[in-house]
């Protein structure tokens, strides 16, 4: 049973930079693709970036290029996600989600991390 | 990139009817689509991708058809607990998009 544990909530003031981590349980960090979405308050869901099994590498949504790294650290199973230059409008539940390593289908998600950017 | 539009954003139904809920995509996404329930302060579960396959211990009251640009997700015989946010989402072409959702709410 896999499972994806986050950090816990972050408040930030605009122009601060925020890193939430997803540590995978019951499984290797390195037997998924790990992808991440937001969902503002009251609001949809969001893909912000994730792992492309077929060209080997982390896609961004053009929306958060320039301001989002993710990366992995396959010797904690633990993978970040990055987020910089705050504003109010990135307050939002941070969701780590997962597909199998060469997959595409986000069966795993973590349970949220809310980042409150406020002044 | 793709849009995705779901609909109705809204629906009534008395628990032991049928729902169904419609979404469309932009573009052609073949059967690379996902959908996505989601209670009240808790993460997405995935129901069914592939369209029409259900995830691991989804109940067989669910069920997703489709294929190109028009999905349906059918809950027949609802349940107290199946009243939530239902999203579809796309896999098909970089970047993943969701649609806005649809609230499946108690008539």
């Amino acid at each position: 049973q896999v499972h994806l544990q986050q950090s816990g909530p972050e408040v930030k003031k605009p122009g601060a930079s925020v890193k939430v981590s997803c540590t995978v349980s019951g499984s290797s960090l390195g037997e998924l693709s790990m992808h991440w979405v937001r969902q503002a308050p009251v609001k949809g869901l969001e893909w912000m970036g994730g792992f492309d099994p077929e060209n080997d590498e982390t896609i961004y949504a053009q929306k958060f290029q320039g301001r989002v790294t993710m990366t992995d650290d396959t010797s904690t199973d633990a993978a970040y996600m990055e987020l910089s230059s705050l504003t109010h409008e990135d307050t939002a539940v941070y969701y780590c989600a997962a597909s199998t390593r060469r997959g595409y289908i986000l069966h795993y998600w973590g349970q949220g991390t809310l980042v409150t950017v406020s002044s | 990139e793709v849009v995705m539009t779901q609909s109705p954003a809204t629906l009534s139904v008395s628990p032991g009817d049928r729902a169904t809920l419609s979404c469309r995509a932009s573009l052609t996404v073949i059967s690379n689509l996902a959908w996505y329930q989601q209670r009240p302060g808790q993460p997405p579960r995935l129901l069914m991708y592939g369209a029409s396959t259900r995830a691991t211990g989804i109940p067989a009251r669910f069920s997703g058809s489709g294929s190109g640009a028009e999905f349906t997700l059918t809950i027949s015989s609802l349940q107290s607990e199946d009243f939530a946010v239902y999203y579809c989402q796309q896999y098909n072409y970089w970047p993943y998009t969701f649609g806005q959702g649809t609230k499946l709410e108690i008539k």
